[in-house]
């Protein structure tokens, strides 16, 4: 099983539409949950992180269930600008490997179109 | 939010030779850095962490002789590919983190291509 699993997509939405990502992580131990997106050729940027309790950013509300292992994305209103790749992102637990490291591991993303 | 150069963005090479992707912290101290492979359509692939002053740690299946790495200081991490071949062509894309934070800034990347 991956660490982290997501559905490649794509996501083909019109401007204006509500979409929503999801995510499923395999070691309950992860500690810290990020996600990215990733426009094509380029790097990853930090979209938001992911808190317990829910946390909004403008159009973006991501949500964390723990007892699942599960993080979503949703974002409202989707933008033109808003095509590109969406990556689930956590944070390797400490306690597994040298405490300096927290290394993060990446789904394989999920593939957004927003269409005029 | 701070700021990761890398270099070059892109280089071509012939089979056999070794190239060098240098990674730079531009306004923080990065305690650790990270280098990642992407293939095309893929995920980012850890393949090694190091720290400054440290030997860099690396993840199962990666060769530590093919891919050297150099934390010298707190500002620049390189990856060495030697001896490259075909199948090494990837985009190579380097984080760096300080101390207090998981969060992790991405440099731009490097895209090889060995021909």
């Amino acid at each position: 099983r991956k660490e982290v699993e997501q559905d490649p997509g794509p996501f083909n939405v019109p401007e204006g539409a509500t979409v929503a990502f999801n995510c499923t992580y395999s070691n309950s131990a992860s500690q810290s949950f990020f996600w990215y997106r990733q426009d094509c050729r380029k790097e990853p940027k930090l979209l938001m992180s992911v808190y317990s309790s829910g946390n909004e950013d403008g159009r973006f509300t991501a949500q964390l269930n723990r007892a699942s292992q599960y993080i979503s994305l949703l974002i409202r209103d989707s933008k033109l600008s808003d095509s590109a790749t969406y990556l689930c992102v956590v944070n390797k637990p400490l306690g597994t490997m040298d405490t300096g490291r927290r290394a993060l591991t990446f789904g394989s993303g999920t593939r957004l179109q927003v269409q005029p | 939010g701070a700021v990761v150069s890398q270099h070059p963005s892109r280089v071509i090479c012939k089979s056999g030779t070794s190239v060098k992707i240098e990674c730079r912290s531009l306004d923080f101290q990065a305690t650790t850095m990270f280098w990642y492979r992407q293939f095309p359509k893929k995920s980012l692939m850890l393949m090694a962490t190091s720290n400054e002053g440290s030997k860099a740690t690396y993840e199962q299946g990666v060769e530590k002789d093919k891919f050297l790495i150099n934390h010298a200081s707190l500002t620049l991490s390189t990856l060495t590919v030697t001896s490259a071949h075909p199948e090494d062509s990837s985009f190579y894309i380097c984080s760096a983190r300080g101390l207090t934070t998981y969060e992790q800034y991405f440099g731009p990347g490097t895209r090889l291509t060995v021909t």
